[in-house]
């Protein structure tokens, strides 16, 4: 299984409600992260988990709070959203490592995202 | 973090080769450049990486200059189905043996037919 699977594919969701987003991998990947892409613009880094504990918040509002429950799941749980919340959300997996020394070609794969729309 | 500049956006006929520019003048000695690109409501899709040796793949070229300040990933011939935005990164590393991948605004290729 070469694959990270994101569900649901799309979310419509209302400003007060509680939803969550999932993300699985079976690669044995014990790094996993979240991004967020508005339309025309690249995705924007959120979370990291590094074998299961969050290493990087890129100081995102906490009304988004994600969740490693074990290696091979990752969910950002979403309540009180904005309007302006409204994009793609990408989970993506790699193999952690230090990162100098070897080939260092630890690339990342990509699921192909939820779609949510905050109503 | 190194930066990466790339131009807006290229076009290519089918079945000629595309050439993506990409400058990284502030990459540190132990920084890989990567190429990843994205096909329309898709996630980005790995392509290459390289340190500072040339590197072909079943999908691409990468052509590191001697300098490491640039690089240029080549589709050989390239297909409809390459029409994308096309991210040339270079990867920084994070704490606790994890790093970050940043993307800056991308390439659009669009190749006609």
């Amino acid at each position: 299984d070469t694959e990270v699977t994101q569900t649901p594919k799309h979310l419509v969701m209302g400003m007060t409600n509680k939803k969550s987003l999932k993300c699985e991998q079976h690669m044995g990947h014990r790094a996993m992260y979240w991004y967020k892409q508005k339309a025309k613009k690249p995705p924007e880094l959120m979370f990291v988990y590094s074998y299961e504990k969050l290493s990087i918040n890129e100081s995102v509002p906490s009304r988004f709070s994600p969740e490693c429950p074990n290696s091979s799941l990752l969910n950002l749980h979403l309540h009180a959203l904005q309007p302006e919340d409204s994009a793609l959300y990408l989970c993506a997996s790699s193999q952690a490592g230090s990162g100098t020394g070897g080939r260092g070609g630890y690339g990342y794969t990509f699921g192909s995202g939820t779609r949510l729309t905050v109503v | 973090d190194a930066k990466t500049t790339q131009p807006t956006s290229m076009d290519c006929a089918e079945g000629r080769a595309a050439n993506l520019p990409c400058n990284h003048s502030t990459i540190s000695g132990n920084e890989y450049v990567y190429w990843y690109r994205q096909i329309h409501s898709q996630g980005p899709q790995y392509i290459i990486h390289g340190l500072k040796n040339n590197e072909t793949n079943e999908m691409a070229s990468l052509i590191i200059t001697e300098d490491r300040k640039s690089s240029t990933l080549i589709l050989p011939h390239a297909t409809l189905r390459d029409t994308a935005v096309y991210y040339c990164i270079v990867r920084s590393h994070g704490m606790d043996s994890s790093y970050k991948l940043i993307f800056g605004s991308g390439t659009r290729l669009l190749v006609r037919p």
